[in-house]
């Protein structure tokens, strides 16, 4: 499986745009670019995915660079409830979904 | 999308014993997923079950210890045998939900359960 590299953590106000990195430069060219986030005490829960064209859904937007070897999760308003860890993961024909240690963002008031 | 729910949410267990932790989903479902989070860490692939035939362990894990059954399309047990402390750990159950009706695929989406929080003593 291709590897995965976040920053261990970020921080992020209220209300502001937050863009959380990943980098993949192994990436394979069926690669697809998984984002999931865990929030405190709950298990993990789909974000958006994505395979070469950015991605917008009501969560969030994915913006993968033209070489697909980084893509950037991008919450437009950051809210308390945002705080969790991000995973960033990428997920090939007939492989599961392997998990990293993620970003753990933190939303200050 | 799918609903899953595990039971029991949380459990404190003597060493030596066993525990069967239960995943029920909402809907049928091809793939089940068990991955154990240690404290503080991230998640890891224990096994895939599918339905009718015996689950695939990830390396590290062995089917003595952590055997796995899937009666149907929407349940699924997991047991964690003869306990020690450093099985101390949230398991969770997790569903892939196929897009389009179709086969499995590195674009669908994977839904999880609450967690079982197990403290082995």
């Amino acid at each position: 499986d291709a590897k995965t590299t976040q920053p261990n953590s970020m921080e992020s106000n209220e209300e502001e745009p937050v863009h959380l990195p990943c980098n993949h430069s192994t990436i394979s060219g069926t690669d697809y670019i998984h984002w999931y986030r865990q929030l405190p005490s709950q298990g993990p829960e789909y974000v958006i995915h994505g395979l070469t064209s950015n991605v917008n859904n009501r969560m969030a937007s994915l913006a993968i660079a033209e070489d697909r070897k980084s893509s950037t999760l991008i919450l437009h308003r950051a809210t308390l409830r945002d705080a969790a860890v991000y995973y960033c993961i990428l997920r090939d024909w007939g492989n599961d979904m392997r998990f990293g240690a993620g970003t753990r963002l933190t939303v200050k008031p | 999308s799918a609903v899953i729910s595990q039971k029991p949410s949380r459990d404190i267990c003597q060493r030596g014993t066993s525990l069967t932790i239960q995943c029920q989903v909402d809907s049928q479902v091809t793939m089940m997923f068990w991955y154990r989070q240690q404290p503080g860490q991230s998640l890891t692939l224990i096994a895939t079950a599918n339905q009718g035939s015996e689950a695939t362990y990830e390396s590290g894990f062995v089917i003595d210890k952590f055997p796995i059954s899937r009666p149907n399309l929407t349940f699924s047990t997991l047991t964690v045998s003869n306990m020690s402390p450093e099985d101390s750990s949230i398991y969770l159950c997790s569903v892939e939900v196929y897009n389009n009706l179709r086969d499995r695929g590195p674009d669908n989406e994977q839904f999880f359960g609450p967690g079982t929080r197990l403290t082995v003593l």
